[in-house]
């Protein structure tokens, strides 16, 4: 069965501290996988994606997130976290074409000053 | 990057009105658009997938007599939820991929849909 697993439903972070949101998927074939931010009442923002290549990706806003085919993980990092980072975090994949996402249940993170 | 839009932003309605989403990619040609649910707190779920000139492909359990969606062309799909209630209330996402144009899907803002 395909599936996204984020298995922390929220976080609470003070500014500056290190941010590691977890996510671990289960897909048939070559995942591509993306983070998207959703800030409330808000669409999604595209945060970063892996294809293929590095397993290291940089993304906006300073976050990057490692591909570990191994553990099939794919957790988001930021050394910083900056209080307008508050938001709720999803992890995805899907297939090569764009087609359909499927989405984990989401990571709320809260960011205290 | 390219742009997508959703009209309206936030729509309420009376029980058993029917409602229209629009979504539309400005600066690209959207060969296909996903129209997404998420219910309050939680991930998004694929309501269905639209090809510009063909009829949607709907996901196991989506009604799809209930939630029209048509792809009349390459800038715009909409989404029409007949004969809404209360249930169906909820934030509606499209998101839109042109081929040519980029490698993954680009998500409108939403719609929050509220019935009485």
């Amino acid at each position: 069965a395909q599936s996204v697993t984020q298995p922390d439903i929220h976080i609470t972070v003070s500014e500056g501290a290190s941010l590691e949101l977890r996510c671990n998927y289960s897909y048939g074939a070559t995942p591509y996988l993306f983070w998207y931010v959703q800030s409330p009442g808000q669409g999604l923002q595209l945060l970063l994606k892996y294809f293929s290549g590095d397993t290291l990706v940089q993304g906006i806003k300073g976050f990057e997130a490692e591909f570990k085919r191994s553990q099939s993980s794919f957790n988001l990092r930021k050394p910083s976290v900056h209080w307008s980072d508050a938001a709720e975090y999803f992890c995805a994949v899907g297939p090569p074409i764009p087609d359909k996402l499927i989405f984990g249940t989401g990571t709320r993170l809260q960011v205290f000053p | 990057g390219a742009v997508v839009s959703q009209h309206p932003s936030r729509v309420i309605c009376k029980s058993g009105t029917s409602v229209k989403i629009e979504c539309r990619s400005l600066d690209f040609q959207a060969t296909t658009m996903f129209w997404y649910r998420q219910f309050p707190k939680q991930s998004l779920m694929l309501m269905a997938t639209s090809n510009e000139g063909s009829k949607a492909t709907y996901e196991q359990g989506v009604e799809k007599d209930k939630f029209l969606i048509n792809h009349a062309s390459l800038t715009l799909s909409t989404l029409t939820v007949t004969s809404a209630h209360p249930e169906d209330s909820s934030f509606y996402i499209c998101s839109a991929w042109g081929q040519g144009v980029s490698d993954t899907q680009y998500f409108g803002p939403g719609t929050r849909l509220t019935v009485l």
